[in-house]
């Protein structure tokens, strides 16, 4: 158990929908990371916030945004879904202020499937 | 833009050793992590190297060679649990991200 939690682990939704993820952090953790992990593909790096500032942005849609709360907590939302978004997607969260100096802590990951 | 390179598979024999490679193009690099991930569960850390050389933990060790821009992870006495995807990731400090390989699939065979 790393001591990063995601809820739900699995959702199912119809395409054109929209979904929030969550995560909560390690306590301590400042940083939080989220992953986009399809069938067959490694982990593609969506997002990075640091105590409720985005720190880095990599491949993410427009269709998606995420925030962090002042308790470090963290959603996803993904809006007008479609079947290519189905995937595992992974929250981590580190101590330190960029990303990766030190280890980063995945959580076990939300199972999207749009039909 | 950051280009990181590992082979898709590999296969092994239970109680031998295999060495897995990473090899990267990065500017502002700032270390480089082993994850190993077994099918359906999330990554698990295995290592970190930010300077030249030799790292050992374990049945697992893994080296760097920032100027080549080469890492390699080493298992030692595999078991059939090793059998799990490796990720190499590469810190970019710049980018303010971490960059993930597509990962190397190690099956341990009896």
């Amino acid at each position: 158990d790393s001591g990063v939690t995601q809820t739900p682990k699995h959702l199912i939704t119809a395409t054109g929908q929209r979904v929030t993820l969550r995560c909560s952090p390690r306590s301590g953790d400042l940083s939080v990371y989220w992953y986009q992990q399809s069938l067959d593909q490694g982990l593609q790096f969506l997002i990075h916030y640091y105590n409720g500032e985005e720190r880095a942005k990599g491949n993410i849609l427009e269709r998606f945004s995420a925030q962090q709360f002042p308790d470090l907590h963290s959603e996803l939302n993904l809006s007008s879904l479609e079947l290519g978004d189905s995937a595992l997607y992974f929250c981590a969260s580190s101590v330190a202020t960029r990303s990766g100096e030190n280890e980063q802590f995945f959580g076990p990951g939300t199972r999207l499937t749009v039909l | 833009g950051q280009n990181i390179d590992q082979p898709t598979e590999m296969t092994a024999t239970e109680g031998a050793i295999v060495q897995i490679n990473c090899t990267y193009q990065t500017s502002g690099f700032n270390g480089l992590f082993w994850y190993q991930q077994h099918a359906g569960e999330a990554p698990t850390f295995l290592s970190y190297n930010v300077l030249d050389g030799l790292e050992e933990k374990g049945r697992f060790s893994s080296f760097l060679s920032r100027s080549k821009g080469y890492s390699y992870l080493l298992l030692k006495e595999l078991q059939m649990k090793d059998s799990a995807s490796y990720l190499c990731a590469v810190l970019n400090t710049n980018a303010g991200k971490s960059t993930f390989g597509d990962g190397t699939t190690l099956t341990v065979k009896p």
